[in-house]
């Protein structure tokens, strides 16, 4: 495709519901990464796949956030048991290589709110 | 660790003026230092992509410029539009394979 996809646009998810967030990036793009932004904030950095390895997971808040690019595409962010703080937008970006020195092309976001 | 601070917060200009958006950052080991602009409810569009080894980049009427032994880049937006009123952002790379975001400028270009 032309740019970053992310699907669906808008979740509502009631509390302890399980949600997943899915990115296609741009083809052929090597890195992926998963932010978060909350109202008014800038992103908060989540993880980053290079193809399909999970290098930096640093940023997930705990252990029920998971995220996958299993074949190195396609990407999963998966939140279990939802909790109301974890409403916000959940954005998506790609970048052609691994090298940091490269734009990042980002996604429109998935709204998740949690009620 | 990384931070990085935008000033102002928020800007309200009529149409036409020359700005000046302000981008810190306290690590100068960067590669780079992309500015982003994003839409009530989107995602972010890259403006410019400024690389460790320049000083500037131009795009239609934004420039911007990077400093690197001050920690310090601004976005120059000439002769504003109200079509400019969005957020504008500032990110730099940081440890590892991630991207450090300021808080952002809310822009409200007025007719």
């Amino acid at each position: 495709g032309a740019g970053v996809s992310q699907s669906p646009r808008y979740k509502v998810a009631k509390r302890g519901q399980d949600v997943a967030l899915r990115c296609d990036p741009i083809s052929g793009h090597v890195s992926l990464f998963w932010y978060q932004q909350a109202l008014g904030q800038g992103p908060e950095f989540l993880t980053y796949f290079q193809n399909e390895a999970q290098l930096d997971k640093s940023g997930l808040p705990s252990d029920r956030f998971f995220a996958e690019r299993p074949e190195g595409s396609v990407s999963t962010l998966k939140i279990q048991r939802t909790q109301q703080e974890d409403s916000a937008v959940y954005l998506c970006a790609s970048s052609s290589e691994a090298a940091m020195n490269t734009e990042a092309f980002f996604g429109q976001g998935t709204r998740l709110t949690v009620v | 660790k990384q931070e990085v601070t935008q000033i102002p917060a928020a800007l309200s200009v009529p149409e036409g003026e020359n700005l000046v958006l302000n981008c810190s950052f306290t690590d100068s080991a960067i590669y780079n230092l992309q500015w982003f602009r994003q839409d009530p409810g989107k995602g972010l569009t890259s403006l410019l992509l400024i690389q460790s080894s320049q000083r500037e980049q131009t795009s239609g009427r934004l420039n911007a410029s990077l400093d690197k032994s001050s920690g310090r880049s601004t976005l120059y937006i000439a002769a504003s539009q109200p079509g400019d009123s969005a957020t504008y952002l500032c990110a730099v790379p940081s440890y590892g394979q991630n991207f450090v975001f300021g808080p952002g400028t809310r822009l409200s270009v007025l007719p």
